[in-house]
């Protein structure tokens, strides 16, 4: 199986303060990696998918990029409505995985 | 609009089985797969596997293989969920996602609100 590793596995954050995820993949995933936000409890959200591209509807605060291993989630000026929780997940392989989370607490 | 409602929630004892639906309405139900994603209380999402609603070919995480039956009744555009053998590990919130193939990439668009699956004694 494809093991995804994000990192930080938490962070803690201002608002309007800049903030990157990143992903790693296990072997190359090419730019099937997505990124989601999940509230306590609610159902995750979709932000990001082929690496880059911003789903319809999201702020154009946040950003993916990368590709084979490597990826990173971008917030540039984070806000209140942000302080979630962010999983990456890649589709390259028949079975699916996700990271661990990464937690973005208010400082 | 796409809309996924699942079934409410459910308390099982060690050893039962649960299945849990997942209703969908604002799309073709045939032309999307449906995943199914579990989060236990404080933990992160886990993939357990995916159907395709019109050939009903399905593919599952190896550590649901044996335990997990995922099928569907297309004439009410609902996906079901069977998780047999249940432990008390197994107690979590189960979601049923679409899956979108994207050129490069593919994806879950929409998700359901999520079902509580309790296993206790």
């Amino acid at each position: 199986d494809i093991q995804m590793t994000q990192s930080p596995s938490s962070l803690s954050a201002s608002v309007g303060d800049r903030v990157t995820i990143t992903c790693r993949a296990s072997q190359s995933i090419s730019t099937y990696l997505n990124w989601y936000q999940q509230k306590p409890g609610k159902a995750p959200k979709l932000l990001v998918y082929a690496a880059s591209t911003l789903q319809s509807g999201v702020p154009s605060r946040f950003s993916g990029s990368g590709s084979g291993t490597d990826f990173t989630l971008t917030v540039s000026s984070l806000q209140p409505e942000d302080f979630a929780t962010y999983y990456c997940q890649q589709s390259y392989s028949v079975l699916w995985t996700f990271g661990q989370g990464t937690k973005v607490e208010i400082k | 609009q796409v809309q996924l409602v699942q079934s409410g929630a459910d308390v099982k004892k060690p050893g039962a089985s649960v299945k849990v639906s997942c209703k969908a309405s604002g799309y073709t139900f045939t032309n999307n797969d449906i995943n199914w994603v579990r989060q236990a209380t404080g933990q992160g999402l886990e993939w357990m596997g995916w159907m395709n609603p019109n050939t009903g070919k399905t593919a599952y995480a190896k550590k649901f293989q044996g335990r997990v039956t995922m099928s569907r009744n297309t004439s009410i555009s609902t996906a079901y969920m069977e998780l047999s053998s249940l432990r008390s590990e197994d107690t979590a919130v189960y979601y049923c996602a679409r899956g979108v193939s994207g050129t490069y990439s593919d994806y879950f668009d929409h998700w359901g609100q999520g079902t509580l699956v309790t296993v206790s004694s």
